[in-house]
């Protein structure tokens, strides 16, 4: 089955600085990737998602993740941190027929001012 | 907005009884999901459901059992609870290849 792997739990960054969230996948066929934010007390968001075409897709919130093949790596980018955006980040790997979307653990970002 | 509510939206129980949780969609999607969410270990599916009686199990379906009797209802039991069942549970629905929708969740505490 497919898995996720998000190496880093917790990753602290300044307002207004760059941000790369990482995220690698394990799956044997081209898989369906998926980012999802979420917010304390609250669901997830999709914030983008990569099934086909350009490897480098653009999303909700000035987010924006490259699809890595050689890598087995989606990770989730941004210019430009804003305070608002500290919350949960979750990668997701589907598998073909997209009913069994397996998640990675999690990376919390913590935004100082 | 893809109109998933979830009840309760906190629940209480005791370890060995029973407890149901309900997921409500409002825009006829097929395919539904319960996943339950634990530290360290992201979101892990739990059933699924592709239409009406229509059912499968996930990755941690030991102790639970699903029933879709109506498009829009999708209900989680806990047979019998247990303590390692304490967690937050969410529904989401697929809408075609858009990814999935997350209800608000249930925070389920079982002592």
């Amino acid at each position: 089955a497919q898995s996720v792997t998000q190496p880093d739990i917790h990753i602290t960054v300044s307002e207004g600085a760059s941000l790369e969230l990482r995220c690698n996948y394990s799956y044997g066929a081209t898989p369906y990737l998926f980012w999802y934010v979420q917010s304390p007390g609250q669901g997830l968001q999709l914030l983008l998602k990569y099934f086909s075409g350009d490897t480098l897709v653009q999303g909700i919130k000035g987010f924006e993740a490259e699809f890595k093949r050689s890598q087995s790596s989606f990770n989730l980018r941004k210019p430009s941190v804003h305070w608002s955006d500290a919350a949960e980040y979750f990668c997701a790997v589907g598998a073909g027929n997209n009913n069994d979307m397996r998640f990675g653990a999690g990376t919390r970002l913590t935004v100082k001012p | 907005d893809a109109g998933i509510t979830q009840s309760p939206r906190h629940k209480v129980t005791e370890t060995g009884t029973p407890v149901t949780l309900r997921c409500h969609q409002t825009e006829n999607h097929r395919y539904m999901y319960w996943y339950r969410q634990d530290p360290g270990h992201g979101l892990r599916l739990i059933h699924y459901s592709y239409g009406v009686k229509d059912t499968d199990k996930g990755e941690v379906s030991d102790g639970y059992s699903v029933s879709r009797s109506k498009t829009e209802d999708f209900l989680l039991t806990l047979e019998s609870a247990t303590s390692s069942q304490t967690s937050v549970y969410f529904c989401a629905i697929r809408q075609g290849d858009h990814g999935y929708t997350f209800g608000s969740g249930t925070r389920l505490t079982v002592v």
